[in-house]
């Protein structure tokens, strides 16, 4: 049984980075049969993919293009989990986000995070 | 990379079938069989019902079925229940290694 638990703080100010963190139980950060995901939902932009790191063997990521110039996602293999970093955030940040499991083949999300709702404000 | 079209809100009674569409381009819906999706309810993480258009995981009741013509697929529901009532999401591998989900239907059991 898969499980994702998320943690990171939920208040972050303009222009400082976002960082939430992702612990993965059941699996691995570093299998080669699936990638693992951030993906975020708020009102105004309802579900958005955000980016994916995995092993092929070697370490890769794909980051949307909405972001790709602030986002970073890293594996922590000594501690399988892995991390999201979105730098000079704006209130348009401001959204609940999810850590997803993608298997390879299939190319959907079959295990989510519990969601972490982070405000940007003042 | 534009949001899929989905209806706003559908709605059945228990024991009817429902369908709900999602329409998106030739790049995206119309070049892959990598369309899933998703139901939440209130507060919830997603949940995964369909992927690659048609299948199933194990633990989802077969009430549920997906399909796809064109640039269009489709989530029908059949035997409506009142644990059904929640938000659909469906989302389609894209280009670049991206995805793209639509703007989510609201599913009502009358």
């Amino acid at each position: 049984q898969v499980q994702l638990q998320q943690s990171g703080p939920g208040l972050v100010k303009p222009s400082q980075t976002l960082s939430l963190t992702c612990a993965i139980s059941g699996d691995s950060v570093s299998s080669n049969s699936v990638a693992w995901h951030w993906i975020r939902q708020s009102p105004s932009r309802g579900l958005e993919w955000l980016g994916r790191t995995y092993f092929r063997p070697k370490r890769f990521n794909d980051y949307a293009v909405s972001v790709k110039s602030r986002i970073s996602i890293n594996p922590d293999t000594s501690k399988n989990q892995f991390s999201l970093q979105l730098n000079s955030v704006t209130p348009e940040d401001t959204a609940v986000y999810y850590c997803a499991r993608g298997p390879w083949i299939q190319l959907d999300f079959d295990c989510w995070g519990q969601g972490t709702l982070v405000t940007v404000s003042s | 990379q534009s949001a899929l079209t989905q209806p706003a809100s559908v709605s059945g009674s228990p024991g009817q079938s429902i369908t709900i569409s999602c329409t998106g381009t030739s790049s995206d819906v119309g070049s892959y069989n990598l369309v899933s999706w998703y139901q939440q309810h209130p507060d919830k993480a997603p949940k995964l019902m369909i992927y690659e258009v048609t299948k199933r995981p194990s633990a989802v009741s077969n009430r549920f079925s997906g399909s796809k013509s064109g640039n269009t697929a489709s989530l029908t529901i059949s035997g409506l229940q009142a644990e059904d009532e929640a938000n659909y999401y469906c989302c389609s591998y894209a280009p670049s290694n991206t995805w793209v989900f639509g703007g989510g239907t609201k599913l009502t059991v009358l």
